[in-house]
């Protein structure tokens, strides 16, 4: 798994655009970008993963730029209720059979 | 369809004692991985089961097991429990696509283990 590096912690506000960065600069041809999103005393939820350009789901957006050397979460318009822990992770399944989790970005969102 | 399944949600034990906790993938995973979870060491991977075999460990003693059965459900055990082994187990499920480069976990909630 390719190393990442992602802010230890983020406040925003309520309402707000989060934009969450992760650097994976030796990040492999067949890697795919991956967050989870974690709140206490939970397991982590699967939120999106892409390959390149631009990913959006229902819940977020992924975009990643042509080198692909990092990623970026965006939340919008979040709520209280997006305070949780958030992991970005890179590698490729069929070469990594585990998921290695860093210390994630811890995210606080206030009223 | 329901998710991943974890029993029981709360555990007291004593040191010294054992502890087996069980994990049921959603149906149709046969990949199912353990984490443990503590406030120091984050999420720490233990060991991953494919088809009943054990296709990967992380760096936890021997005391530490774990199996997986022909349905997928898997448990792990813990023996001559210490304070420290006090965290919170989860357990994830995956559907393997080959070729598919998918970190698609589904976690469970987690079995919150206190060793006293």
């Amino acid at each position: 798994l390719a190393k990442t590096t992602q802010p230890i912690s983020m406040d925003s506000y309520e309402g707000q655009e989060v934009n969450i960065t992760c650097s994976h600069n030796n990040i492999a041809t067949n890697d795919y970008i991956t967050w989870y999103q974690q709140f206490p005393s939970q397991g982590p939820r699967f939120i999106i993963q892409g390959y390149k350009t631009k990913v959006t789901n229902e819940v977020a957006s992924l975009f990643i730029p042509a080198d692909r050397k990092s990623s970026t979460l965006s939340l919008p318009r979040v709520s209280l209720s997006d305070t949780a822990v958030y992991y970005c992770l890179v590698g490729d399944r069929d070469r990594d059979d585990k998921i290695i989790f860093g210390k994630g970005t811890r995210l606080h969102i206030l009223p | 369809k329901a998710g991943v399944t974890q029993t029981p949600r709360y555990l007291i034990k004593t040191r010294g004692q054992q502890v087996t906790l069980s994990c049921s993938p959603i149906s149709g995973h046969r990949s199912v991985s353990w984490y443990q979870q503590t406030p120091g060491q984050g999420l720490q991977f233990l060991f991953e089961y494919f088809s009943e075999t054990q296709r990967n460990k992380g760096n936890f003693p021997g005391r530490f097991s774990g199996r997986q059965f022909s349905n997928s459900r898997s448990e792990m055990n813990v023996s001559t429990l210490e304070l420290g082994d006090s965290a919170l187990y989860l357990c994830a499920s995956s559907l393997e696509i080959a070729g598919g480069g998918s970190y698609g976990y589904t976690f469970g909630s987690g079995t919150r283990l206190t060793v006293v």
